[in-house]
């Protein structure tokens, strides 16, 4: 089976950049994918990461390192519009994804 | 459609009456993913459908959740004799195939159950 921890909140303000770590354990791992989720709103693709390192889109990178079953979402720059909650998410080929239990950030003015 | 669709995209039911949630994945999806979500929790996961494959029934938690897709589009998820306990935001999600590691979500349909 499989299993991902999260940090439950992160707090920042705007303008500043945030880390959300994940962790997780899998009998069997495809990648590591990260979505955000506004309140009542449907979650969405933010990134993934297959291999080790890191990829970038825009003001979000994502953190891979899978000796470590570790990863984590970067957010710069950051804007009030990006308070939402946000979770990983890890796969076997072939098989559902597995969610986090979601880190909710609040961004400050 | 452009994205996946749901509906109802709210449903108030009596205690012990059965429930139809519906989903129309993304044309040409052939991966479907059924998620319940309670207010402020995560995403559980429920079933999953890949093309002709037998689903993945393995999230259902109990005998009164199944679900259905016919002809490799359209998903309906019943739920008999409702509980108070399944009220939550039912959510579907679809990807290009089980090789894709990007999913894409319905806005989810609110099951409330009084």
């Amino acid at each position: 089976g499989q299993s991902l921890e999260q940090p439950s909140e992160v707090t920042a303000v705007e303008g500043a950049i945030v880390q959300i770590n994940c962790t997780y354990q899998t009998s069997g791992f495809y990648g590591l994918s990260w979505y955000q989720q506004h309140d009542g709103g449907a979650p969405t693709f933010l990134s993934y990461n297959a291999l080790d390192g890191l990829e970038e889109t825009g003001r979000f990178s994502s953190f891979l390192s899978r000796s470590d079953s570790y990863g984590y979402l970067l957010l710069q720059e950051l804007q009030m519009k990006d308070s939402a909650s946000y979770f990983c998410a890890v796969r076997n080929y072939g098989q559902n994804f597995v969610f986090g239990p979601g880190t909710r950030l609040s961004v400050l003015p | 459609g452009a994205g996946v669709s749901q509906s109802p995209s709210n449903k108030v039911t009596e205690k012990g009456k059965d429930v139809e949630l519906r989903c129309d994945p993304i044309s040409g999806h052939t991966a479907l993913y059924w998620y319940r979500q309670s207010l402020g929790q995560g995403l559980e996961f429920l079933i999953y459908f890949q093309g002709n494959s037998a689903p993945d029934k393995s999230g259902l938690p109990s005998d009164r959740f199944s679900a259905e897709r016919t002809g490799g589009s359209v998903s309906t998820l019943t739920i008999q004799r409702t509980q108070q306990e399944d009220s939550a935001v039912y959510l579907c999600a679809s990807s290009l195939s089980d090789s894709f590691n990007e999913a894409f979500f319905g806005q989810g349909t609110r099951l409330t159950v009084v």
